[in-house]
């Protein structure tokens, strides 16, 4: 199985501030990336895919990126709203497996 | 609008047998595919497998097999997830969740708590 490792496993940060979380797979997944956001309570939703897609009506102060095996999710000006728990999903090979998880807090 | 609206929560004992639906409105149901995501309490998401909802054909993630399965009531755009013999570590919550051809997931129900407790 590819494993997804996830980093920070949180992190808090003030509002107005950039934020990057990271997911380091453990081979190539050829870009095949996914970024969700899960809230209290709320199932998970889809901001970046193919690892630097952003999908449709989602700001855009989330980015993607990527180099090499490790892929990063870049969230600019953070909103109150931001505060939520952040996951990575590799999209290339069964099973498809996530990362930990980042959960963000604003002060 | 596209919503996968599942089936309410659900209290078990072990041993015994439970289903969730998944009901999808908004977009044509065969065109997506239909995956399986559960969630244990206070932990993160694990992929369980998905359907094929055009053949009906379910895969399962290597620790899904055996007392999960996948099934499909197409006519009814509906997804099921049916766990036998239940145990406590299949205390979660569960997610459909749809796809395109490429497997990434960008409609998710609501989830179902599913509580396994003697």
């Amino acid at each position: 199985d590819i494993q997804m490792t996830q980093s920070p496993a949180s992190l808090s940060a003030s509002l107005g501030e950039t934020v990057t979380i990271e997911c380091l797979a453990s081979e190539d997944i050829y870009s095949n990336l996914a970024w969700y956001q899960q809230k209290p309570g709320k199932s998970p939703q889809l901001l970046i895919y193919d690892a630097s897609s952003l999908q449709d009506g989602v700001p855009s102060r989330f980015s993607g990126s990527e180099s090499g095996t490790q892929y990063s999710l870049e969230i600019n000006s953070l909103q109150s709203e931001d505060a939520a728990t952040y996951f990575c999903q590799q999209h290339h090979d069964y099973p498809y497996t996530f990362g930990a998880g980042t959960k963000l807090e604003l002060k | 609008q596209i919503q996968l609206v599942q089936s309410g929560p659900e209290l078990k004992k072990p041993g015994e047998s439970v289903k969730i639906s998944c009901k999808a409105s908004g977009y044509t149901f065969t065109d997506y595919a239909m995956h399986w995501v559960k969630q244990a309490p206070g932990k993160g998401l694990k992929w369980m497998g998905w359907i094929n909802t055009y053949t009906g054909k379910p895969t399962y993630a290597d620790d899904f097999k055996g007392r999960f399965v996948f099934s499909l009531e197409a006519s009814a755009s509906t997804a099921n997830l049916q766990i036998s013999n239940l145990k406590n570590e299949d205390t979660a919550t569960y997610f459909c969740a749809r796809s395109t051809i490429a497997p990434f997931f960008d409609y998710w129900g609501q989830g179902v708590m599913v509580t396994v407790s003697s």
